[in-house]
């Protein structure tokens, strides 16, 4: 079994939904991060947590440390929203998670 | 913005023969590390340096797998000889002081690397 398991694997939806990815992990962790990757390959971090809630333009990151879950909230989708989303955490180095591989069509 | 830079981008190969990824890190981050990133999987971390140490290699194939930075800044990876389920994307990423899960990460473009 995954240290961070993600859900969905996949989803598809359409342009201007709420989307919600989420992330459980059975680790111990300092922080969770979420990343972005785009078709290309390239990785890009979007949020590092460790409590809370945090919000970038349209997208927020919530964490509950009791429940050892995290999820990545994207408001307003956009076909440029597409892409995998990947959650990793960790307490000495990061286990990442298989990524959901999101798809907003127009 | 500085960027991790990774070269080649694609390399096509076949089993057998020797295979060299570079990677230079962001100007002044002490922390590199090398991801090796299967189809449908999240990255697995191969080797972590600190300037030019080795922190963690411990998932890393040494019996074909080798990783230098010798002064502290860039960094190659080897793999000799290549088998087939080495193709895969391998990642570079940096990050300032190498505190790993508390610190930004930032990865390079990535090398995708084809055996035949």
């Amino acid at each position: 079994k995954n240290e961070v398991e993600q859900s969905p694997q996949n989803l598809t939806a359409q342009e201007g939904e709420f989307i919600t990815i989420n992330c459980s992990y059975s680790v111990g962790i300092s922080a969770l991060h979420w990343l972005q990757q785009h078709p290309g390959g390239g990785i890009v971090s979007l949020f590092m947590l460790s409590s809370g809630k945090k919000k970038h333009g349209r997208l927020i990151a919530t964490i509950n440390i009791q429940e050892k879950h995290s999820s990545l909230h994207i408001t307003a989708s956009h076909p440029r929203d597409s892409a995998v989303y990947i959650c990793a955490a960790g307490l000495d180095g990061l286990t990442f998670g298989k990524g959901t591989h999101l798809i907003i069509q127009p | 913005e500085a960027e991790v830079a990774q070269s080649p981008r694609y390399k096509i190969t076949e089993k057998s023969q020797a295979v060299a990824f570079w990677c230079d890190p962001i100007s002044g981050h002490a922390t590199l590390y090398w991801y090796r990133q299967i189809l449908g999987q999240g990255p697995e971390l191969l080797v972590q340096f600190q300037d030019e140490s080795v922190v963690d290699d411990s998932q890393l194939p040494k019996d074909r797998f080798s990783a230098e930075r010798l002064k502290g800044v860039d960094s190659t990876l080897k793999i000799q000889p290549a088998e087939l389920g080495d193709s895969a994307m391998y990642l570079c990423a940096s990050s300032l002081t190498g505190s790993s899960t508390q610190e930004t990460q930032y990865f390079g473009p990535g090398t995708r690397l084809l055996v035949l």
